[in-house]
């Protein structure tokens, strides 16, 4: 069974750091090139950033351009994200998600910033 | 940034009825590998988001055939032949042909 879990989210306060996880199994993880997808509460869905299948690469949406980090750690099939100087409006479900191929979502992890 | 734009944002239906959600892009999704990457999403009320539909058209795994995707360039289609109650929720088209990838603003499927 494919699956893709997602922890290390919670209570943070505002210019604080999290890091992220999304556990992968049930599929070859280093052949997916992976996503990081936020919804904030009562909003659509936004993207965050993304990274190649080795990881050499990696993108990311300008509200946290210089901020987050995406990496990814092929031998133990984990994706992750560093999310340092976190503000208010970072505050939101973080989904992680298989681009290409297309197909897997994780159930997401919530991320409150607030004091 | 490439803006999708869904219309319409809501849709009220009837079992059974048939129903299509569309997605216009403001730039062409023809990516230089000739793959258009569109995509259509289902994010029903307190779940993650379920991937319907990839590459405009192909339906993921276990997902039913009546739901179908169409179109080309900057203008794509999810239809719906026969909804059934179970497909209530907000309906979301993706592009990652461009960076930065974007989403459109959502259609809420409503059953009557």
């Amino acid at each position: 069974e494919v699956q893709l879990v997602e922890s290390g989210g919670g209570l943070v306060q505002p210019g604080r750091s999290m890091k992220l996880s999304c556990a992968a199994s049930g599929f070859t993880f280093s052949d997916y090139y992976m996503a990081w997808v936020r919804q904030a509460p009562k909003k659509g869905l936004e993207w965050v950033a993304s990274i190649s299948y080795e990881g050499s690469s990696t993108y990311y949406g300008d509200s946290v351009k210089g901020r987050f980090t995406i990496s990814r750690d092929n031998a133990k099939s984990t994706l992750y994200l560093q999310m340092n100087s976190l503000r208010s409006e970072d505050t939101a479900t973080y989904y992680c998600a298989s681009l290409i191929p297309f197909g897997y979502w994780g159930q997401g992890v919530m991320v409150t910033v607030s004091s | 940034d490439v803006v999708l734009t869904q219309t319409p944002p809501t849709l009220l239906a009837t079992i059974g009825q048939s129903v299509s959600i569309s997605c216009r892009s403001s730039q062409s999704l023809l990516h230089s590998n000739g793959n258009t990457y569109l995509n259509w999403l289902l994010q029903r009320t307190g779940q993650s988001p379920q991937p319907l539909i990839y590459l405009v058209s192909k339906l993921e795994s276990g997902v039913p055939n009546r739901f179908s995707g169409s179109g080309s360039g900057t203008d794509f289609t999810l239809k719906i032949s026969g909804v059934e109650a179970e497909d209530l929720g907000v309906y979301y088209c993706m592009q990652f042909t461009h960076y930065p990838l974007t989403f459109g603003s959502g259609t809420k499927l409503e059953i009557k």
